[in-house]
């Protein structure tokens, strides 16, 4: 079965420190990549997003993505975090396949940032 | 541009009582809309979508149904609630065609009591 794991519930970053966050998945193609972030209480903001072409794909607030098919991997990085990156952040998948209309998401990752 | 609401923002309910959640579209036409669970410390599950107007899929057999009355509006209902069934309630939709991103309201906040 399809299933997309984030193997880090909670990362503690300093504020001007680097920050990647693990996704890999499993499919049997390559799917559909999204990464979003939420703030508490509050919906689900679409970061990024890769459906082919470069593997590197760059998003709104300074965030980009690497897609590694060799890895099933879809981490999501940013050079230098700010004190406002504090939130969840989720990976998902959607499936390329007819009739299938769903994204998967991983569990999130806690993201916390020290002044 | 498109945006989607959702409400109430929060809702307590005794158990037992019935439940209705409203997500409202605008700024597109025939968007395809799902409805999410997000339970504590948990990502998020799929459960319901709809690509049309009386059209409703099922993931989870549950106590909640679904419907979509108009092209835009998407209602979240149950009978009788469960404690189970507190949790943050999102709304989604993505359009018709084109890619597979989707893009979330506000959520819901319900308490079962």
């Amino acid at each position: 079965a399809q299933s997309v794991t984030q193997p880090d519930i909670h990362i503690t970053v300093s504020e001007g420190a680097s920050l990647e966050l693990r996704c890999n998945y499993s499919y049997g193609a390559t799917p559909y990549l999204f990464w979003y972030v939420q703030s508490p209480g509050q919906g689900l903001q679409l970061l990024l997003k890769y459906f082919s072409g470069d593997t590197l794909v760059q998003g709104i607030k300074g965030f980009e993505a690497e897609f590694k098919r060799s890895q099933s991997s879809f981490n999501l990085r940013k050079p230098s975090v700010h004190w406002s990156d504090a939130a969840e952040y989720f990976c998902a998948v959607g499936l390329r396949a007819p009739n299938t209309d769903k994204l998967i998401f991983g569990t999130g990752t806690r993201l916390q940032v020290f002044p | 541009s498109q945006t989607i609401h959702q409400w109430p923002a929060t809702l307590v309910q005794p158990v037992g009582s019935p439940l209705s959640l409203e997500c409202t579209v605008e700024g597109t036409s025939n968007p395809n809309l799902y409805w999410y669970r997000q339970a504590a410390g948990r990502g998020l599950q799929l459960l319901f979508y709809s690509v049309g107007i009386g059209q409703i899929s099922s993931e989870v057999p549950q106590n909640l149904s679904a419907s979509r009355p108009q092209d835009r509006q998407f209602i979240l209902s149950s009978k009788k609630l469960l404690l189970s069934d507190s949790g943050f309630y999102l709304c989604a939709w993505r359009a018709g065609t084109g890619g597979r991103e989707q893009y979330f309201g506000p959520g819901t906040r319900l308490t079962v009591t």
